[in-house]
């Protein structure tokens, strides 16, 4: 069966450091990875999306994530925080053959000015 | 524009009583799916739909049930509901058959049930 882990449920940096958000999968078959982005009171919006194509990924507002097979990891990551970045992340994948996208329980990140 | 719309965003009721929770799409997708999202859970299914007329159980079914009669309705029931199924809910979409295909949310639906 398939599943995600995030590590750490929160993740706090300063503006204009790094932003490393953490994602391991399991899955018997290739998979499509992705990540989410949950801004408050908001619904998910997608990042960025692994589809078996390059394994390093370019999101919407700066983020990319590499696809790591040997590491089974999915790690996202942005040069610069910027105060905007203060949401919550999602790590999801679904498998080549069905309908389910099965999510991780999230990351908070937050961004100190 | 295209979006997911979920009616109602925020609803106080009590165990036992009946209630519909209507999502509807306007993207002319397939796939349509229900998740319930609690503090350190993320997301989970609940139901998905392929097409009209074709449903099938997520991860976590038991209190709820869907139908899809048409394409770009998809509404959730709660029977009975109880206090254990206060959550925020997300209905969402995706074109063709899913694998690979970007999902799309709506705002979500507080529900609380006391």
């Amino acid at each position: 069966a398939q599943s995600v882990t995030q590590l750490g449920s929160h993740v706090s940096v300063s503006e204009g450091a790094l932003v490393l958000l953490r994602c391991n999968y399991s899955s018997s078959v290739p998979p499509y990875l992705f990540w989410y982005v949950q801004y408050p009171n908001q619904g998910l919006q997608l990042l960025l999306k692994y589809t078996s194509a390059a394994t390093l990924v370019k999101g919407i507002n700066g983020f990319e994530a590499e696809f790591k097979k040997s590491e089974t990891s999915f790690h996202l990551t942005k040069p610069s925080a910027h105060m905007s970045d203060a949401a919550e992340y999602f790590c999801a994948v679904t498998d080549t053959g069905g309908f389910k996208t099965i999510f991780g329980a999230g990351t908070r990140l937050f961004v100190k000015a | 524009e295209a979006q997911v719309t979920q009616n109602p965003r925020y609803l106080i009721t009590v165990t036992g009583k009946k209630l519909t929770v209507t999502c509807s799409q306007n993207m002319n997708h397939e796939y349509m799916s229900w998740y319930r999202q609690d503090p350190g859970l993320g997301l989970r299914q609940i139901y998905y739909s392929m097409n009209v007329e074709v449903t099938d159980k997520g991860d976590v079914p038991e209190g709820y049930k869907v139908s899809r009669k048409e394409k770009r309705n998809f509404p959730l029931i709660l029977e009975s509901p109880s206090p254990n199924q206060t959550s925020l809910y997300f209905c969402a979409s995706a074109n063709g058959q899913g694998s690979g295909n970007t999902i799309y949310f709506g705002e979500g639906s507080w529900l609380t049930v006391v």
